[in-house]
């Protein structure tokens, strides 16, 4: 099946502790890009990445960081979390015509 | 700074009306825009993607887009109570950067 798998799908964390959010896609896309999701405010784009080594800021990159190694996986890392980043977190892989997205992790910061 | 402009509804309407949503971009620069649909606590899924002025259809959906006034529309005819969802008008730039607005609810009521 097709699909773009996130992990973990919750997390309650605290302030400073690092975290990684790992994503995975089986459809050999070369895009991939990370969104939160923050009410009143829809998605916006944390990171993406064109292809393996290549990645670039989005909207809203303060606070994260990413890595594209592998094709497949493209982790989001919170190296000192704060709590203005509990948020729905997605990942997203496609084409320039579609974005498929994962199922999201929840992220809570105390 | 680029936005995407949803009233946030929600937007009510009787089984089988046609639904009308609609979003405005800021930047002239957008060269591509979505229209995503977001169920409770699921992820968003694309619907329709439209880059050219005008009119674009697929099976009971329209996409609507008129660059001069930097407005893109959703029509939806036949509707039905699970089309009752969030719907997230997203625009694009160089294929890569995505601005999604924050979404209209919509209630199809049986």
């Amino acid at each position: 099946e097709a699909q773009v798998t996130q992990n973990p799908r919750y997390l309650i964390t605290v302030t400073g502790k690092k975290l990684t959010v790992t994503c995975s896609q089986n459809m050999n896309h070369e895009y991939m890009s990370w969104y939160r999701q923050d009410p009143g405010l829809g998605l916006r784009q944390i990171y993406y990445s064109m292809n393996v080594e290549v990645t670039d800021k989005g909207d809203v990159p303060e606070g994260y960081k990413v890595s594209r190694k592998e094709k497949r996986n493209f982790p989001l890392i919170l190296e000192s979390p704060s709590p203005n980043q509990t948020s729905l977190y997605f990942c997203a892989s496609g084409t320039y015509n579609e974005q498929f997205f994962g199922p999201g992790t929840r992220l809570t910061v105390l | 700074q680029k936005e995407v402009e949803q009233n946030s509804g929600p937007l009510s309407v009787p089984e089988g009306a046609i639904a009308s949503l609609n979003c405005t971009y800021s930047d002239r620069g957008s060269q591509s825009f979505f229209w995503y649909r977001q169920y409770s606590g699921k992820s968003p899924e694309l619907i329709m993607f439209i880059y050219s002025n005008g009119d674009k259809e697929d099976g009971r959906f329209t996409a609507q887009l008129n660059k001069a006034s930097q407005y893109v529309s959703l029509l939806i005819r036949d509707s039905q109570p699970s089309d009752s969802a969030t719907y997230l008008c997203a625009a694009g730039y160089n294929f890569n950067k995505f601005y999604f607005g924050s979404g209209t609810k919509l209630n199809v009521k049986p």
